[in-house]
């Protein structure tokens, strides 16, 4: 079975300081991966998403980015993280194939980032 | 904006009783799914529904889909303090874009 592992499940960082958050998936090969964020009660927005290893497509511009350095490891990560960046950050999968990818996505956790 | 929209936001009801959620989306889909998010946790699926499909049964869950109305609904019956929840609304457009929408937060009182 596939499972989705994602880390920190908190963390609270002072403004300007380096951001990253990891994601990892089981049982799977070469699926696409999602970082959303969600703003307190509201909807998940997009962030990022790849298709492969180095294919990062961006939704929003911001001070964030993403990498994907192995085909089951995505990564979010800052340079320097602004106050706006606090949020739930949820990271999810979904199968490769197009035929059979209803866009139906598995999710982690998440990663509670509070910046102070 | 592709955004969905749900309604309500918010919604609480006694145990026992249904609880509806609507959902309206302004592009063309391939389907719409539903998530259930217990607090601070991730989200977890739901129901599919495609877009040649008009209703749909799972357990106590009840999905209804309009495309003509581009609308969408949610029928949770006999509810549970447990499915005190948010649920959000999930369309994969004709682009293979997953959209979400913002959510209804329900409440069920024991």
């Amino acid at each position: 079975s596939q499972t989705i592992h994602q880390w920190p499940a908190t963390l609270v960082q002072p403004v300007g300081s380096p951001l990253s958050l990891e994601c990892t998936v089981e049982g799977t090969s070469n699926p696409n991966l999602y970082w959303y964020r969600q703003a307190a009660g509201r909807g998940l927005q997009l962030l990022f998403y790849s298709v492969g290893i180095g294919q990062i497509s961006s939704e929003v511009p911001q001070n964030l980015s993403a990498s994907r350095p192995q085909d089951r490891q995505f990564i979010l990560s800052s340079k320097k993280l602004l106050l706006s960046d606090s949020g739930f950050y949820l990271c999810a999968w979904s199968w490769w194939l197009a035929g059979a990818n209803t866009g139906e996505l598995f999710f982690g956790e998440g990663s509670r980032l509070t910046v102070l | 904006s592709q955004q969905g929209e749900e309604d309500p936001q918010a919604l609480s009801i006694q145990e026992g009783e249904n609880a509806t959620m609507n959902c309206s989306y302004k592009t063309s889909i391939n389907n719409l799914q539903w998530y259930r998010q217990n607090s601070g946790r991730g989200l977890v699926h739901l129901i599919l529904i495609r877009s040649n499909e008009r209703e749909k049964h799972s357990g106590r869950l009840r999905v209804t889909l309009d495309t003509s109305k581009k609308s969408s609904s949610l029928l949770i019956t006999a509810s549970r303090a447990a499915d005190t929840a948010s649920y959000f609304c999930v369309f994969k457009t004709s682009y293979d874009k997953v959209i979400f929408g913002p959510g209804t937060s329900l409440s069920v009182i024991p």
